[in-house]
């Protein structure tokens, strides 16, 4: 069983089109975060979420929504998609001020074109 | 400010042979690290952490040791096997909002 699992794997789309990322856990974490990868590997946060609640946006463009239907989904909704938004994102989750329960998912890798 | 950096883009070492990865990070106040090992493909894997009140900490095969006196960690990996072969992270756990603040990353090859 996956404990952390988003669709899709792969992502590519037209610049100005809206698109979504799914992230489920199965682990009962209360804490759910959405963190991008560039092009040259560096990771950095978006977004927290703890208990459906959000915690973090780490100053994102507010063309990222992301929605927390319940503690163990975090989707990802971009609309206006621009070139520079191609990236891979992680979908974790953790325990609160746990560190070594953070569990990443497998990626979701968006190429706008 | 937060700020975790890597010594060494690129680590290429003999199968067999020990491997150091280094981390610096700016923060004194930075009290929770952990190592991430990334393949391709995949997410961040957690490999090891550490608290400010250790200097070292063991895992089967990997010991991190923290010098809170430079700002400085590494991670090292014994008897290193192709498939160690990866992406290596560290990170800082902040308290708020349980954020990973990770560093810049370093390639990891083994030679066989």
């Amino acid at each position: 069983d996956t404990a952390v699992s988003q669709t899709p794997k792969y992502l590519v789309t037209q610049m100005g089109n809206d698109k979504s990322i799914k992230c489920e856990q199965n682990l009962g974490h209360d804490t759910m975060y959405w963190y991008k990868q560039d092009s040259k590997k560096f990771l950095k946060i978006m977004f927290s979420y703890n208990n459906k609640e959000l915690i973090i946006n780490e100053t994102v463009p507010n063309r990222f929504s992301p929605k927390s239907p319940d503690k163990a989904h975090l989707n990802l909704h971009i609309n206006s998609l621009e070139l520079g938004d191609s990236a891979v994102y992680f979908c974790a989750s953790s325990q609160a001020g746990r560190g070594d329960g953070y569990t990443f998912g497998s990626g979701t890798r968006l190429t706008v074109v | 400010g937060e700020s975790v950096g890597l010594h060494l883009p690129t680590l290429s070492v003999q199968e067999g042979d020990n491997s150091i990865i280094n981390c610096a990070y700016s923060n004194s106040a930075s009290d929770y690290f952990i190592w991430y090992k990334q393949e391709s493909g995949k997410g961040p894997q957690f490999i090891i952490d550490i608290r400010s009140n250790m200097d070292k900490r063991q895992g089967q095969r990997v010991t991190v040791l923290l010098n809170k006196t430079v700002k400085h960690l590494s991670l090292q990996i014994a008897a290193t096997q192709p498939g160690d072969s990866a992406v290596y992270f560290c990170a800082e756990l902040l308290e708020y909002g349980n954020k990973l603040v990770f560093g810049a990353g370093t390639i990891l090859r083994v030679k066989s």
